[in-house]
């Protein structure tokens, strides 16, 4: 099955530094989200980026389909970016299935 | 608040028990998902429900059983409870039942098994 790695596994910022995490995904996508899991736990939606490059404030994020990777860009970090962010990718299995796979995560630690 | 509910938020129990995950999903969404996270598998899908069908299965233990009612309300039901059970149990929903769907997650339920 699609394999999904992510880079680098651990950061840790001064307030106000940016950043750039990786996703590297081995098969063709029609599709990829990335989440950020907050402190308490909770997956919150950032992007849903098939292709191109989306921006959400000091968040953006692109996405270069036929070259597998991803890239989510976090631009004068604060101390609320702490936490885990997954990108995840549906399965290309037979029948019509969302099933997303997710990378192991980068844990980001913002310090004040 | 991204519109998908779980019930209860954390759980408490013992070993050789069974206990009952309910998720509600975002108003209009007819696909909801069950994904497990734990320490040392990380986020891991377990099943789907397409408009009260079974979608797709994933790496569901037997011990583990899903439905999705008429109102499209899912429940996810453990039995026979391990200690490797312990997990953050996270419910997700989307508006069809394919790859091009985002998926939205509830809060998640914690499940400690003692």
């Amino acid at each position: 099955g699609i394999q999904v790695e992510q880079s680098p596994p651990d950061l840790i910022l001064q307030e106000g530094a940016n950043s750039t995490l990786r996703c590297n995904f081995s098969d063709s996508v029609n599709n990829l989200q990335w989440f950020h899991q907050n402190p308490w736990g909770q997956l919150i939606n950032l992007f849903y980026i098939p292709s191109g490059t989306k921006q959400n404030g000091r968040l953006s994020a692109t996405t270069v389909a036929t070259e597998r990777y991803s890239l989510l860009y976090i631009s004068s970090s604060q101390t609320t970016d702490s936490g885990v962010y997954f990108c995840a990718v549906p399965t290309r299995t037979s029948g019509n299935t969302g099933k997303l796979i997710f990378g192991q995560g980068t844990t980001l630690q913002v310090k004040p | 608040d991204s519109g998908v509910t779980q019930t209860p938020k954390h759980l408490i129990t013992a070993t050789g028990q069974r206990v009952t995950l309910r998720c509600s999903p975002r108003s209009g969404d007819l696909s909801v998902y069950w994904y497990q996270q734990s320490l040392d598998q990380g986020l891991q899908f377990l099943i789907q429900y397409y408009n009260g069908e079974e979608r797709a299965k994933g790496n569901i233990l037997e011990r583990f059983s899903a439905q999705q009612f008429p109102d499209l309300h899912s429940e996810l039901n453990l039995s026979s409870l391990e200690l490797g059970d312990s997990a953050l149990y996270f419910c997700a929903s989307s508006v069809g039942s394919g790859g091009l769907n985002e998926q939205f997650f509830g809060p998640g339920t914690r499940l400690t098994v003692l």
